[in-house]
């Protein structure tokens, strides 16, 4: 069946480094990659999202490739900043539905 | 509208019992869905509608789990003969009518304990 991997499960990194976690996806047909930040106790927010057409999309320190022929995808964070502190989640449509199968989330943690 | 409103927050429930959930979307989204997430894991696909046809149920409802959105409006998704491994965070989203693959957005969820 379809899947999503997610790597890592957890991430450190000092503020004002970058951070970069990556998602593969099983189902060639997916054509939306969309990633949610959730805070301890909060809601899933999309953060920035991708379709099969783009290989790059960048919103101001946020930034997700897309290699369709390898079935990866990458969020890039740069200049981290201690609110960014939260768990990631990756997501991969499945095929070209509205439904969306997620990847198991990546805890960051930025310390000052 | 603030967003996807969802009722209870929390839900403590001896096993056995029957519990409802009500989620009301963002009010120009036709489309609505549901979600399960325990903890560590990213949400699961439940089920989701189009106004009020439910397009499509996942494996993992079992026949214990019915929701349903009677005027394409809120929705509300029941779960019959709880048991244990019931428990977990139910979330909500809607999202934007006229674009296939528009970003959901969540509700705070609904947080099931059985014991």
């Amino acid at each position: 069946g379809e899947n999503v991997e997610q790597h890592p499960s957890t991430l450190s990194v000092q503020e004002g480094d970058s951070a970069v976690i990556k998602c593969t996806y099983s189902d060639s047909a997916s054509n939306y990659f969309p990633w949610y930040k959730q805070e301890l106790g909060k809601r899933p927010q999309l953060i920035i999202d991708i379709r099969s057409n783009v290989g790059e999309k960048k919103d101001q320190r946020i930034a997700v490739t897309l290699n369709k022929t390898a079935k990866h995808f990458s969020l890039h964070i740069t200049e981290t900043q201690p609110e960014d502190s939260a768990v990631y989640f990756c997501a991969a449509s499945i095929g070209n539905t509205d439904k969306l199968i997620f990847g198991t989330g990546t805890r960051l943690q930025v310390f000052p | 509208d603030t967003g996807v409103s969802q009722d209870p927050r929390h839900k403590i429930t001896k096993r056995g019992q029957n519990v409802t959930f009500r989620c009301d979307p963002i009010s120009e989204h036709n489309r609505l869905y549901w979600y399960r997430q325990t903890l560590g894991q990213g949400p699961e696909f439940l089920t989701y509608f189009q106004n009020e046809a439910q397009l499509e149920k996942s494996r993992l409802l079992s026949d214990r789990f019915s929701a349903e959105r009677p005027k394409g409006s809120f929705s509300t998704l029941e779960i019959q003969r709880t048991e244990q491994g019931d428990s977990a965070m139910y979330l909500c989203a809607s999202s934007s009518p006229g674009q296939r693959n528009y970003g959901y957005t969540f509700g705070s969820g609904t947080r099931l304990t059985v014991v």
